[in-house]
């Protein structure tokens, strides 16, 4: 069956600017996270769902970010008035919803900010 | 709090010897522990995970771990390195008693296999 998808694959911006960044999971998984990968670190936990609401959203950095799932499977994760430090690799990854569900990730989306 | 403390930036091992590559852990409640391997432009791929029963947990391409909890460490091993198998590999941990599912990654090790 298919994986997680994410789209883009890479995104290049200004600073200042609005990004919105896709992740598509694994069909019938509730749980969707989001993690950033910044060069040569390990991926950082972001936010995750459990269906349409956030479960935890302890590591979005500031509330330039915000993510949303509004039917429970699609999730967008939305960076405002981007900075360059928020240029990193932006990964998915969804899970079956229980505790200790192996959670298989994206490709991810490598976001650039000029 | 947890946290997960990869001790090797790199691990260099010639093809057919055995490898090992070293996580600790710290966590309050019982580890969910992980292992993740990641090719270049790649995402994470998973390999294997110990949730609770016998210690030692087989996973994908040959790979295994062994969960000692006196030493809240989970390294990572396999018989007979490969070429193919040179990438580089996080360890992953989720606080079992926590009501998260996120998880905590150490900073990676990078695997090389000389042939």
């Amino acid at each position: 069956g298919a994986g997680v998808s994410q789209t883009p694959s890479n995104k290049v911006t200004e600073k200042g600017k609005y990004v919105e960044l896709r992740c598509d999971p694994i069909s019938g998984h509730t749980a969707l996270y989001w993690y950033r990968q910044s060069l040569g670190q390990g991926p950082e936990f972001l936010i995750y769902f459990q269906g349409t609401g956030a479960a935890d959203d302890s590591g979005l950095p500031n509330d330039r970010f915000f993510a949303v799932r509004p039917e429970g499977s699609v999730s967008t994760l939305k960076i405002q008035r981007t900075e360059r430090g928020d240029s990193a690799v932006y990964l998915c990854a969804s899970s079956g919803g229980q505790a200790g569900g192996t959670q298989y990730f994206g490709p991810g989306t490598r976001l650039l900010v000029l | 709090a947890q946290s997960v403390a990869q001790p090797e930036d790199q691990v260099n091992v010639a093809e057919g010897n055995p490898l090992t590559v070293k996580c600790t852990y710290s966590v309050s409640g019982n580890p969910y522990l992980f292992w993740y391997v990641q090719y270049p432009n790649r995402g994470l791929q998973f390999l294997l995970k110990y949730i609770t029963g016998d210690n030692l947990v087989k996973g994908s391409y040959g790979f295994e771990a062994e969960f000692n909890k006196s030493q809240t460490s989970f390294h990572l091993k396999k018989p007979s390195a490969l070429v193919s198998d040179s990438a580089l590999y996080f360890c992953a941990v989720r606080d079992g008693g926590g009501a998260t599912n996120k998880l905590i990654f150490g900073t990676g090790t990078l695997l090389a296999v000389q042939p």
